[in-house]
């Protein structure tokens, strides 16, 4: 089975700080991963798919990067309405998702 | 507009039994692999079983395998879930989630519903 490692697990930060959170896959997914935007009581919100494909809809300040099996979502200023919980996801074999990043205000 | 509605979520005690629903629309339901997710509370998301849009493949996770069936009526454009020997541990709010691309293999999801929730207690 694919493991999936997300880090930090709680991040504090700012209104326009510039805020990464990383994904490490146990093995090779190629580019298959996405990230999720959650926010409490709601379903989560697909961003980003195939490791950095911005989703329509979704603001230009989310981007996706992706380097060997370490995946990176970062958020270039940080906005009120980004204060939620980060999941990634990687759908190469079965789908598996990282533990969650929690961004919440500093 | 793409339109995902779960029902059948309630308390059951251990060992017992419940079926979930979840009702399609604003899509060609039959093009599109289905998944159920779930989330404890106060945890992260976990997928749960999946299954191709003719019905003939199903996907599990381990957690699941020999418990949970996963089913899908392209008639009604309805996805199921039947859960059997339920316990403690599967306690969550219950997901269906469609793939972003049709038929494509795996995939993200792009659209979910609102979830129904199970719990298990006695």
């Amino acid at each position: 089975d694919i493991q999936m490692t997300q880090s930090p697990s709680t991040l504090s930060a700012s209104v326009g700080d510039r805020v990464t959170i990383t994904c490490r896959a146990s093995q090779s997914i190629s580019s298959w991963l996405a990230w999720y935007q959650q926010k409490p009581g709601k379903a989560p919100k697909l961003l980003i798919d195939k490791a950095s494909s911005l989703q329509s809809g979704v603001p230009s300040r989310f981007s996706g990067s992706a380097s060997g099996t370490e995946f990176t979502l970062t958020i270039s200023s940080l906005q009120p309405d980004d204060f939620a919980t980060y999941y990634c996801q990687q759908y190469s074999s079965y789908w598996t998702f990282g533990q969650g990043t929690k961004v919440e205000i500093k | 507009e793409v339109q995902l509605l779960e029902s059948g979520g309630g308390l059951v005690q251990p060992g017992g039994s419940l079926r979930l629903s979840c009702a399609a629309s604003g899509f060609t339901f039959t093009n599109y692999v289905m998944s159920w997710v779930r989330q404890a509370p106060g945890k992260g998301l976990q997928w749960v079983s999946a299954i191709s849009g003719s019905g003939g493949t199903t996907y599990y996770a381990d957690s699941v395998k020999g418990r949970f069936t996963i089913s899908r009526d392209n008639s009604k454009n309805t996805l199921y879930m039947q859960m059997n020997s339920l316990r403690a541990e599967d306690t969550a709010l219950y997901y269906c989630a469609k793939e972003t691309v049709a038929e494509g293999g795996a995939d993200s999801f792009d659209y979910w519903g609102q979830g129904t929730l199970v719990t298990v207690s006695s």
